[in-house]
């Protein structure tokens, strides 16, 4: 069945160092993948997103590309900030599917002044 | 700004009791979707409504579980009887009529303790 894998936490930066999360997944059409990011006390947002491959999606600094041929979905930050504490979610949706997500465990991510 | 309500934010309960969770979803939203996240996991797909219709519950534990939305506005997730495995946030998300795969807004979700 369709699946997503993230790289474990969690993952403590200082601020201004650089961030990945690394996202893989397995599915068997051809999906869309998104970030979505769960600060605390809040409920999930959409923070990105890239629906065909080799598109980049990118948002509040974030960037990730959609890698067909790895099935990677990496997310990238150039500097953090302690505002970017948070877990972050990456997902897959297959269009076909009813518009549902499929999520992989979250990466927690503290950044420190 | 529109926001998925949920209510209660927080319950605590004994196994073998009843509970119920509500969810408002934003006004439009035909979607409505009940997902499971259990401590140090990603969100699980419990049900998915359209409309007042169950389009999805194949993941939902139908033997103690039930869901609905019956004049297809807001909707209501029961568990009876609770069981220590239930403890875990439930999440409430909406989506337009006709939306892109992903594009769900969630609520701030019912974290359940089973004693």
């Amino acid at each position: 069945g369709d699946s997503v894998t993230q790289m474990e936490g969690p993952v403590t930066l200082s601020e201004e160092a650089f961030l990945t999360i690394n996202c893989t997944y397995t599915a068997t059409g051809y999906p869309s993948l998104f970030w979505y990011v769960q600060y605390p006390g809040e409920g999930l947002q959409l923070l990105l997103k890239a629906t065909k491959a080799d598109d980049k999606g990118s948002n509040k600094g974030f960037e990730a590309t959609y890698r067909k041929e790895t099935t990677s979905f990496h997310l990238e930050k150039g500097s953090v900030q302690v505002s970017d504490s948070a877990v972050y979610f990456c997902a897959l949706g297959l269009s076909g599917s009813a518009r549902q997500l499929t999520f992989g465990s979250g990466t927690q991510l503290t950044v420190l002044p | 700004e529109a926001e998925v309500a949920q209510s209660p934010r927080y319950k605590i309960t004994e196994k073998s009791q009843a509970v119920a969770f509500w969810c408002d979803p934003i006004s439009g939203h035909a979607t409505l979707y009940w997902y499971r996240q259990i401590l140090g996991q990603g969100p699980e797909l419990l049900v998915q409504f359209q409309d007042e219709s169950v389009v999805d519950d194949s993941q939902l534990p139908k033997d103690r579980f039930s869901a609905e939305r019956l004049k297809g506005v807001d909707s209501t997730l029961k568990i009876q009887p609770a069981e220590l495995g239930d403890s875990a946030m439930y999440l409430c998300a909406s989506s337009l009529p006709g939306a892109k795969a992903g594009e769900l807004f969630f609520g701030e979700g019912s974290r359940l303790t089973v004693l």
